[in-house]
């Protein structure tokens, strides 16, 4: 069946600009999560939507960052303002999510590579 | 999520064994311990999870010691394709919670 899918694969802008990034996740899947990966680090976390819970939004480094989800399918993050420090690789996530028990997994999408010139 | 600690880096020999270590010596009794990989350019993707007794799938085996305060990720045979950074993630599903990655360990595979 389809994966997570990302889109823009990527994504040029200049600074002060607003950009949004797309997520599909996989159907059916209640969870829903945002990282972000900087050049040669590792994944950091930015948004949790579970099924109809308030999404945990800790991982947000500043309010020009927000996203939102529609029901439980697909997800948008935006960032305003951009900044030369928000060049990154995007990535979202989703898995079963409280049904999935245990072995809940998380399937990842192919990431949105996001520079700001 | 409870904490790991991974070394940073590691090489291995083409079609030799890799054994990559994780300590979580503050796991609980519902932490599942999840590993994932992130090869080079890609996404992270799901290797194998377990909880008590040791695991085997297509991709590895985890072997988990009796305390539980460590586990181990085996690649039987490394390929070049095995290079990546591999994550080990504990996973309390007895709540809903995130998850947090940590740095991993970055594995080197030698021709």
């Amino acid at each position: 069946g389809a994966g997570v899918s990302q889109s823009p694969s990527n994504k040029v802008t200049e600074k002060g600009k607003d950009v949004e990034l797309r997520c599909d996740p996989i159907s059916g899947h209640t969870a829903l999560y945002w990282y972000r990966q900087r050049l040669g680090q590792g994944l950091e976390f930015l948004i949790y939507f579970q099924g109809n819970s308030a999404p945990d939004k800790s991982g947000l480094p500043s309010d020009r960052f927000s996203a939102e989800r529609t029901g439980e399918s697909v997800s948008t993050l935006t960032i305003q303002r951009t900044q030369q420090e928000d060049s990154a690789v995007y990535l979202c996530a989703s898995s079963v999510g409280l049904a999935g028990g245990y072995g809940d997994t998380q399937y990842f999408g192919p990431g949105t590579r996001l520079t700001v010139l | 999520d409870a904490k790991t600690t991974q070394p940073n880096s590691m090489e291995s020999n083409e079609e030799e064994p890799v054994h990559l270590p994780c300590n979580h010596s503050t796991i609980s009794g519902t932490d599942y311990i999840h590993w994932y990989r992130q090869l080079p350019s890609q996404g992270p993707e799901y290797v194998i999870h377990g909880l008590t007794s040791n695991v085997n799938n297509r991709m590895a085996s985890l072997a988990i010691a009796e305390d539980r305060k460590s586990s181990t990720l085996i690649l039987h045979r490394a390929t070049l394709r095995d290079a990546a950074v591999y994550y080990c993630i504990l996973r309390d599903v007895s709540r809903d919670d995130k998850i947090i990655f940590g740095k991993g360990t970055r594995l080197h595979i030698l021709p």
